[in-house]
């Protein structure tokens, strides 16, 4: 019940294309559901986060689609680039009262191509 | 720079060693955790502190000790690894209690097991 599944485990695409990733939770007690981004030899950056009861988040050309009744979210980045070339992880908080514990995905590695 | 350093960035040890992995974070966060990443594995969290309290020990064998002495510092203690505990060390911390959940990782140490 606290897994996160992510797909696909790798993704290369052309420069403008909209790379999207998958993720599916099972735990109806998770409140927060981050994106993060990490480059090699980097931790994990935070990218762009989002509650359940939004269904939609946008910052800059990330953009969070969050289906409650279907327990998935995805991350879709607009018009990739190179430098987006990366490890993107999604995660689901559950906030304990005293800490928030993150699980997280098995992580997608993104290529893309000039 | 993220706010939260780890030292060393790398690590090469023999398994009947003693060493320690330092964390710091000048964020003004009161929560900080270890997680381990390995190589096609999800991020496996491995301890919290909440308030300089241990609050989590996820199964994690003895041969790891964590170590909290105040709200700035995390240490993680090692003796007698095994070749399987190779992997990246990340420590991150975070605001607890407050419904901000995102977590600010640090670089990593990346600890070879010899």
């Amino acid at each position: 019940q606290q897994q996160v599944k992510q797909s696909p485990q790798s993704l290369i695409v052309q420069k403008g294309g909209i790379p999207i990733i998958n993720c599916a939770y099972e735990n109806t007690a998770f409140d927060y559901f981050p994106w993060y981004q990490q480059f090699p030899g980097k931790g994990p950056a935070l990218l762009i986060a989002i509650r359940p009861d939004v269904s939609e988040k946008k910052e800059g050309r990330f953009t969070i689609s969050f289906n409650k009744s279907a327990k998935q979210f995805s991350l879709h980045i607009m018009d990739s680039q190179p430098g987006d070339s990366a490890t993107y992880f999604c995660a689901a908080s559950l906030d304990t009262g005293t800490a928030s514990k993150l699980t997280f995905g098995t992580g997608t590695r993104l290529q893309v191509t000039l | 720079e993220t706010g939260v350093t780890q030292t060393p960035r790398h690590l090469v040890m023999g398994m009947t060693n003693k060493k320690s992995l330092k964390c710091e974070q000048h964020l003004g966060h009161n929560a900080m955790y270890w997680y381990k990443q390995s190589a096609k594995k999800p991020l496996e969290l491995m301890f919290v502190y909440s308030l300089e309290e241990r609050v989590e020990n996820n199964s994690v064998p003895s041969r790891f000790s964590p170590e909290c002495p105040n709200s700035s510092h995390l240490f993680l203690h090692l003796h007698t690894l095994q070749p399987e505990d190779s992997a990246l060390y990340l420590c991150a911390s975070s605001h607890a209690g407050t419904g901000n959940y995102g977590y600010t990782f640090g670089s990593g140490t990346r600890l070879t097991v010899v």
